[in-house]
C-alpha cells in the first residue's frame, strides 16, 4: 500500500519568512495529493491540493509543488504570519477510491 | 449550518466499558471515514464506508465496530475499552469517488480511558 513520509517533524521560522514541508511517497499510481493544516484542538482541515497532471500550484501564500519521477512533493508557504502556526499534513491517494493515506505531519512555529 | 457533527466532544471512561461514537454529515457526501489521531498526531484511517457499504476496514481490533445506519450517519462502537484506545477519534466525509477528493473532518471526540 501507499506510504508517506514527511519531513520536518517540527519547524520554527520567524514572521515574514518562508516554510517549507516535504513530503515522499511510495506508490507511482498515486494521483492526489492534499495538505491539511490541523490547528491546536481543531480540525484538520484542505488548504491546498495538487493532482498528478500538474507540476505546481498557488494559492495566494501556499504553493505546493510535485516531482512525479522522484516522487516527492513540498508545501510552500511564503511571508509566514502567527496565524500559520498549526501542525500540517501532507496525504496521498492511489487508485480509484478516496482512501488517503497520511504523512506523520509537521508543526509549524511561527515567530514573533 | 454544521457540515460534519460527532458527539459526544469529551469522552472519559473506565477501561473494560463500552462506548459509542455518533457522526452525521448534512453534505449530502457518499463516503464516510473514522480516524483515530494518537498523542503523537498521526493520523490513522481506521473504517471507511460507501453508501453504507464497509470498503475499508484497516487492522482495527475487533473489539471496534463500526454501523451506517444510512449514508448521512456513521457510528462506532467500541467494546471493552484499553488504556491505548485513549485519542481523539475524527469523522470524515467526501463526495462521490472521482468528483472531489476532499474530506471533511468532524470536530473529534477526545476519548480518554482511565
Amino acid at each position: 500500500g501507499e506510504n508517506v513520509e514527511q519531513h520536518p517533524s517540527t519547524l520554527s521560522v520567524q514572521e515574514g519568512d518562508s516554510a517549507v514541508i516535504k513530503c515522499t511517497y511510495s506508490d507511482s499510481a498515486s494521483n492526489y495529493f492534499p495538505w491539511y493544516k490541523q490547528e491546536l484542538g481543531k480540525r484538520p482541515q484542505l488548504i491546498i491540493d495538487i493532482r498528478s497532471n500538474v507540476g505546481e500550484k498557488k494559492d495566494q501564500r501556499i504553493a505546493v509543488t510535485l516531482n512525479k519521477t522522484a516522487k516527492h512533493f513540498s508545501l510552500h508557504i511564503t511571508e509566514t504570519q502567527p496565524e500559520d502556526s498549526a501542525v500540517y499534513f501532507c496525504a496521498g491517494k492511489a487508485g480509484g477510491g478516496n482512501k488517503l493515506t497520511f504523512g506523520t505531519g509537521t508543526q509549524l512555529k511561527v515567530e514573533l | 449550518d454544521t457540515a460534519v457533527s460527532q458527539t459526544p466532544k469529551y469522552l472519559v471512561t473506565q477501561m473494560g466499558n463500552d462506548k459509542s461514537i455518533k457522526c452525521e454529515q448534512n453534505l449530502g457526501h457518499d463516503t464516510m471515514y473514522w480516524y483515530k489521531q494518537d498523542s503523537k498526531k498521526f493520523l490513522k484511517i481506521m473504517f471507511s464506508y460507501n453508501n453504507k457499504e464497509l470498503i475499508i476496514n484497516e487492522t482495527v481490533p475487533n473489539r471496534f465496530s463500526p454501523k451506517s445506519p444510512d449514508k448521512a450517519h456513521l457510528n462506532l462502537h467500541i467494546n471493552s475499552l484499553e488504556l491505548g484506545d485513549s485519542a481523539v477519534y475524527f469523522c470524515a466525509s467526501s463526495p462521490r469517488p472521482g468528483s472531489s477528493y476532499e474530506q471533511y473532518f468532524g470536530p473529534g471526540t477526545r476519548l480518554t480511558v482511565t
